[in-house]
């Protein structure tokens, strides 16, 4: 039961360019979203989060974009640089419920 | 401030045999949970802890089980292993509740079923 996915296993972008990842959600109980950084040999490390009742947040180069109506997020990376080549996680949670995370995507910056 | 420490960090077990795996929170945190890293499915959620009690549990068969101490560390076993399980196991902490907010992760747990 995939209640996040994360359609896309991989992107590749070049650095200085923008890379935008997407995530997709079922359940429309989720009301706090975020994104989780993972880098190989580590754990998953927490990037930025979103509660439901906006629409943008912003901290420094990433932004996170929810659109509830569409049940859909995306992470925006400007400008992408070589150090975020990672596989990212979104992740979701409805109150008093556990987190739950799609299959990731692994983004490659080159440079 | 220590991390989320999980040990041990490589294990290999055969089908059949039971292993049992250990996170320690960072200090102050009060829940714990357990997730399942395989290729191509993500981190799936195995159970939380909180104060010493399981507060959710995650779609896996009973031969997953997990227990959290007065301190707040946790195990997790797995008996009668099956090769699907051969999988990094992460543990995360946080203060409040994984629900509430940022996970704190561990470096993972490595199984290898033979």
């Amino acid at each position: 039961d995939q209640q996040v996915k994360q359609n896309s296993p991989s992107l590749s972008v070049q650095e200085g360019r923008i890379s935008i990842l997407n995530c997709d959600y079922t359940n429309s109980m989720f009301d706090y979203f975020l994104w989780y950084k993972k880098y190989p040999a580590e754990g998953p490390t927490f990037l930025i989060s979103i509660s439901s009742i906006k629409d943008k947040n912003e901290d420094g180069r990433f932004t996170v974009f929810l659109n509830k109506s569409a049940k859909h997020l995306s992470l925006h990376i400007v400008p992408s640089q070589p150090g975020d080549s990672a596989v990212y996680f979104c992740a979701a949670s409805a109150n008093n419920n556990d987190m739950r995370f799609g299959a990731g995507t692994r983004l490659t910056v080159k440079p | 401030k220590a991390g989320v420490t999980q040990t041990p960090r490589y294990l290999i077990k055969t089908r059949g045999q039971q292993v049992t795996l250990s996170c320690s929170p960072i200090s102050g945190h009060r829940s714990v949970s357990w997730y399942q890293q395989t290729p191509g499915q993500g981190l799936q959620f195995l159970f939380e802890y909180f104060s010493e009690t399981q507060r959710n549990k995650g779609n896996f068969p009973g031969r997953f089980s997990g227990r959290q101490f007065s301190n707040s560390r946790s195990e997790m076993n797995v008996s009668t292993l099956e090769l699907g399980d051969s999988a990094l196991y992460l543990c995360a902490s946080s203060w409040r509740g994984s629900h509430t907010g940022e996970l704190f992760f561990g470096e993972g747990s490595r199984l290898t079923v033979l």
